[in-house]
């Protein structure tokens, strides 16, 4: 099955430095990702998405992806945090009848 | 426009009891999915509706999961009975053919405790 792998399951930074989250997705043609972010208590929330056209995908809050189909990576990053990023951050892959397959989530910890 | 709405936000139940989960898609939005979220893990899809019929439902455990979508609007998602390890948050999202492929709306989804 077509799946994503998230490497960390936490991450912590410190406010103002830069985020990086680990993807990997399993080798397919032209593959539809996504990154979802979920604060506590709220629904799930689209960062920003591939569909095969710019590789550099820009997203809310100053997140960008880079989709790199020779590492099948799609990593996601931030340049200086802040204190509202940390929330837990999910790498999704598009399937067919428009269905998602989530990956098991990265916590990201901001610290003061 | 409003958001998915789900109901209630927080249940706890004993096992073998039944619950019942409610989710009220944004207003127009032809696709509804439940999923399941065990702590830890990323949101897995129970079912899919398009309108009132089913796409795909091959992840529901039938056994003790039972939804529906009555008039292609409103939809409950049944547990009967609750297993311990049906402990978990349950996510509505809602879809529509204009918006870009893929696109879900989540709602704030119930959490379930089973004791």
């Amino acid at each position: 099955a077509q799946s994503v792998t998230q490497l960390d399951s936490h991450v912590s930074v410190s406010e103002g430095t830069p985020v990086l989250l680990r993807c990997n997705y399993s080798s397919s043609y032209s593959p539809s990702l996504f990154w979802y972010v979920q604060h506590p208590n709220k629904g799930l929330q689209l960062l920003l998405k591939y569909t095969s056209a710019a590789t550099l995908v820009k997203g809310i809050n100053g997140f960008e992806a880079e989709f790199k189909k020779s590492e099948t990576s799609f990593h996601l990053t931030k340049p200086s945090a802040h204190m509202s990023d940390a929330a837990e951050y999910f790498c999704v892959r598009g399937g067919s009848a428009r269905q998602l397959t989530f990956g098991s989530g990265t916590q990201l910890t901001v610290l003061p | 426009e409003a958001g998915v709405a789900q109901s209630p936000r927080y249940k706890i139940i004993e096992k073998r009891q039944s619950v019942a989960f409610w989710c009220n898609p944004i207003s127009g939005h032809a696709t509804l999915y439940w999923y399941q979220q065990i702590l830890g893990q990323g949101p897995k899809l129970l079912i899919q509706f398009q309108n009132n019929g089913v796409v795909d439902d091959s992840q529901l455990p039938k056994d003790r999961f039972s939804a529906e979508r009555l008039k292609g609007v409103d939809s409950t998602l049944k547990i009967q009975p609750a297993k311990l390890e049906d402990s978990a948050v349950y996510l509505c999202a809602s879809s529509s053919v204009t918006s870009g492929v893929y696109e879900q709306y989540f709602g704030p989804g119930t959490r379930l405790t089973v004791t």
